[in-house]
């Protein structure tokens, strides 16, 4: 069963600051991972997908890499902002599944 | 607006009533899914549908009766639930049920009373 491990779980940085959240999974048996993004009870918002054959993938002020031999990945989200709080969810796709971390819980001070 | 629809968006329920939640997708997607997001919880997987065949059922009470009239629909059947059944349920679809990229809906906030 795939174990999924998100750190922090809750981060608070002042605006403009560089943000690097971490996500580790136990099965390098996946076919892709997917960052999103969970706005309080709303639903999920995809940021980035990476493909298993893939290093990184980068969409505007957000960059995620993946070390799948390891089961590692990072997403780094450059200058934030207010709008980026939010919680970040990593989810490793493996046999049908989706596996989910716990998240992570943004808040950018402005 | 993410192409996957789901109503209704809150329901609040008493243990005998029988409700349903619904889903679509205009995404022309293959596979569905619903999803259960409780307080403090991840997200736990409850059933994939991949061309309108359940592919997986991930040992949900019966209680809970998913419905796949086509590749565009899934419901979700409710019936004697539980308070402890008081969460989140989230839909999504994918182009395909192995790999593919998934999308979400905006998700159904289910109260048992």
């Amino acid at each position: 069963k795939q174990e999924v491990t998100q750190i922090p779980a809750a981060l608070s940085v002042p605006e403009g600051e560089n943000l690097v959240l971490n996500c580790s999974f136990t099965d390098s048996a996946i076919y892709n991972l997917q960052w999103f993004r969970q706005d309080p009870g709303k639903g999920l918002t995809s940021l980035l997908l990476i493909q298993s054959s893939q290093r990184e993938q980068t969409s505007g002020r957000l960059n995620a890499s993946l070390d799948k031999s390891s089961g590692r990945s990072t997403l780094y989200i450059a200058a934030s902002q207010p709008g980026d709080s939010a919680t970040y969810l990593c989810a490793p796709l493996g046999d049908y599944k989706l596996s989910f971390g716990a998240g992570t819980t943004v808040t950018v001070r402005a | 607006e993410t192409g996957v629809t789901q109503t209704p968006r809150h329901l609040v329920m008493g243990m005998t009533n029988k409700k349903s939640l619904k889903c679509e997708q205009h995404l022309g997607h293959n596979a569905m899914y619903w999803y259960k997001q409780s307080a403090k919880k991840p997200l736990e997987l409850m059933f994939v549908y991949s061309l309108e065949e359940r592919v997986e059922n991930n040992s949900v009470p019966s209680r809970f009766s998913p419905e796949c009239p086509n590749s565009s629909h899934l419901f979700l059947h409710l019936h004697t639930l539980q308070p402890e059944d008081s969460a989140l349920y989230l839909c999504a679809s994918s182009p395909r049920s192995v790999s593919g990229e998934l999308f979400f809906g905006e998700g159904s906030r289910l109260t048992v009373l």
